[in-house]
């Protein structure tokens, strides 16, 4: 079965330091891997993804993740922290093959709390 | 401009009453979902429908229903079978074809059981 785990339910950061948010998964075969971030009350916004090629994926407001086999993990990171990065952030994958039905299995979500 | 719209933002509805919740999307998606997020659990998948007139059972479909008469509408219904309806609920799609692509998502509805 597919699953994800970020094993941090809150990471605290504070602005301008670097920020590392964990995600590590368990999937059949090469995974496609996504973040996504959440403000109160809203939708999910799409950040990147991980398809295939270059382990490490640049996405939408600075952000990026390393993909790592090995590890099977996805972890997000950015080099310095805004204050209004603060929000809620989902890591998600989908397996590959010709069954799969496009869904996406998410983790349970990690709260960055960056402080001024 | 091109997106998915959920409504009602917040709805409140009375133990033992069905309520719909409405997703329409003018991305020329093929395939739709319905999440459910509940504090410290992620999204938990409901429903998923790859094609009009197809539907399948997520994870927790028990106690909801789906319809997907048009591509662009997959409404979703909460039953009174439903024990604990009281959550965020997110609709999402993504053009089919490959299984490379994101989803995209509404804003949510907020159900709310007095």
């Amino acid at each position: 079965a597919q699953s994800v785990a970020q094993p941090e339910d809150q990471v605290n950061v504070a602005e301008g330091n670097p920020l590392t948010v964990k995600c590590t998964y368990s999937v059949s075969g090469n995974p496609y891997l996504f973040w996504y971030v959440q403000y109160p009350n809203r939708g999910l916004q799409f950040l990147l993804k991980y398809i295939t090629g270059d382990n490490l994926v640049k996405g939408s407001y600075g952000f990026e993740a390393e993909f790592n086999k090995s590890q099977t993990s996805f972890h997000l990171k950015k080099p310095s922290a805004l204050v209004s990065d603060s929000a809620l952030y989902f890591c998600a994958v989908r397996g590959r093959g010709s069954s799969n039905t496009g869904k996406l299995i998410f983790g349970q979500g990690t709260t960055l709390q960056v402080k001024p | 401009d091109g997106g998915i719209t959920q409504s009602p933002k917040y709805l409140f509805r009375k133990e033992g009453q069905n309520v719909t919740l409405s997703c329409e999307q003018n991305l020329n998606h093929d395939a739709m979902y319905w999440y459910r997020q509940d504090p410290g659990q992620g999204l938990r998948l409901i429903y998923y429908s790859q094609i009009v007139n197809d539907f399948q059972k997520g994870d927790i479909a028990e106690g909801y229903s789906v319809s997907r008469e048009k591509k662009e509408s997959f409404p979703l219904t909460v039953t009174s079978a439903q024990k604990n309806p009281t959550a965020f609920y997110l609709c999402a799609s993504r053009t089919s074809g490959t299984n490379t692509g994101e989803l995209f998502f509404g804003e949510g509805s907020r159900l709310t059981v007095l």
